[in-house]
């Protein structure tokens, strides 16, 4: 079953601009990561941010964590139409660190 | 390349045959994931590997399905006896280990359609 929501499912923004998708989850864990899978293709990890960080940039890439509310967001500044895909977050917890993921939220970037 | 590979990339087989998919990882990593996606769905999890040792097994793992990772290298997914309802993108990942830092570096798929 799917650890959490994501939030919207379904995004659509012209280039330049900002795109924000936020994730809740529902357990304890030890990271958060998020993942972009372009259409029918396997997924390419974007950032991993650890349970004791709150903040975590990378590139057009930063993303937040509150491990009070369960809750974490990616932002992608400045957006490109190479962005658009489905982008998911995803949680391990546990020894194993097999990964729960949510739904997604698809992306759609319009020149 | 060094990234995970996995072989068929396309599987297209009729109902009731078996079919068995390839994984190969990162070579230093220790750690071997499957996970199944279904279309619109995010992936979930089926089992894990800690060198040659499968270590845990999801309930969607039925007995029709067997993962084998031999020598701690590739590995090898089979479901036998194949229902239209496995119809998914098999995803395999690798990972060096490690509670909070790990990270799992994801193959192309291989995509099984049961007709």
């Amino acid at each position: 079953s799917q650890q959490g929501e994501e939030d919207p499912q379904a995004l659509s923004i012209q280039e330049g601009e900002n795109a924000t998708m936020n994730c809740s989850y529902k357990t304890s864990i030890n990271n958060l990561q998020w993942y972009r899978q372009n259409s029918g293709r396997g997924l390419v990890h974007l950032i991993l941010i650890r349970s004791n960080e709150r903040e975590k940039h990378s590139g057009r890439l930063r993303v937040t964590l509150d491990t009070s509310k369960k809750s974490s967001s990616l932002l992608i500044t400045a957006s490109r139409a190479a962005d658009t895909a489905s982008y998911f977050c995803a949680t391990a917890a546990g020894n194993t660190g097999k990964l729960i993921f949510g739904q997604g939220t698809t992306l759609q970037v319009k020149p | 390349d060094t990234g995970v590979s996995q072989d068929p990339r396309h599987k297209i087989t009729k109902r009731g045959q078996n079919v068995t998919f390839r994984c190969d990882p990162i070579s230093e990593h220790n750690r071997l994931y499957w996970y199944r996606q279904t279309l619109g769905q995010g992936p979930e999890f089926l089992t894990y590997f800690q060198n040659e040792a499968q270590l845990e097994k999801s309930r969607l793992l039925s007995d029709r399905f067997s993962a084998e990772r031999p020598k701690g290298s590739f590995s090898t997914l089979e479901i036998q006896r194949t229902e239209q309802g496995d119809s998914a993108m098999y995803l395999c990942a690798s990972s060096l280990g490690g509670a909070y830092t790990d990270t799992q570096y994801f193959g192309p798929g291989t995509r099984l359609t049961v007709l």
